[in-house]
């Protein structure tokens, strides 16, 4: 099974509302990233955030991250219809450096 | 800065043939790692190559093999194709590790096997 899974697997708002998805992990990590991939392309690095981090913030994105429950959020506020893609967590299991993806949240934004 | 490089994009292949695929990093990057996306199974690792060593390697096959370049270039080959290996095969090149700095992955080649 994955190492972390993110929720919802699909997400549809209108243009200038706020996206809300969420990761869940089952083992320590290392380290958090949060990916963005356009229908059928590569994956675009969003933000990386450590263990001993809790908040990070990039432009309109905002990523959480509670050890405590192996979760994370990645909030994209005013979402903008070039914000549709995919969103994946990656997370490395404790010690293994190998990254881990979940299965991605879809996300459509609607102008 | 150029971004990461495949090649080829497009990918047709038969049953029981072998296949290469290549990826340019980075300049500067170390390190390689390669993925292969499907539906059913998402995005999974293949293995990471770093200063021309295999440095970490996921739950494939054998027939699933790779190789890096002193220049960084890697190329990832399958041997004996069957139809479950068409996929869309990603390679990233990181500075210095798969997960301990972002990754730039290129767009990737779409394999398909009939």
């Amino acid at each position: 099974s994955q190492q972390g899974e993110e929720d919802p697997q699909a997400l549809s708002i209108q243009e200038g509302e706020n996206a809300t998805m969420n990761c869940s992990y089952k083992t320590s990590i290392n380290n958090l990233q949060w990916y963005r991939q356009n229908s059928g392309r590569g994956l675009v690095h969003l933000i990386l955030i450590r263990s001993n981090e809790r908040e990070k913030h990039s432009g309109r994105l905002r990523v959480t991250l509670d050890t405590s429950k192996k979760s994370s959020s990645l909030l994209i506020t005013a979402s903008r219809a070039a914000d549709t893609a995919s969103y994946f967590c990656a997370t490395d299991a404790g010690g293994s450096y190998i990254p881990t993806f979940g299965r991605g949240t879809s996300l459509i934004v609607h102008p | 800065k150029a971004g990461v490089t495949q090649t080829p994009r497009y990918l047709i292949k038969t049953r029981g043939q072998q296949v290469t695929l290549s990826c340019s990093p980075i300049s500067g990057h170390r390190s390689v790692s390669w993925y292969q996306q499907t539906p059913g199974q998402g995005l999974q690792f293949l293995f990471e190559y770093f200063s021309e060593t295999q440095r970490n390697k996921g739950n494939f096959p054998g027939r699933f093999s790779g190789r890096q370049f002193s220049n960084s270039r890697s190329e990832m080959n399958v041997s004996t194709l069957e139809l479950g290996d068409s996929a869309l095969y990603l390679c990233a090149s990181s500075s210095t590790g798969a997960s301990s700095y972002e990754q730039y992955f290129g767009p990737g080649t779409r394999l398909t096997v009939t």
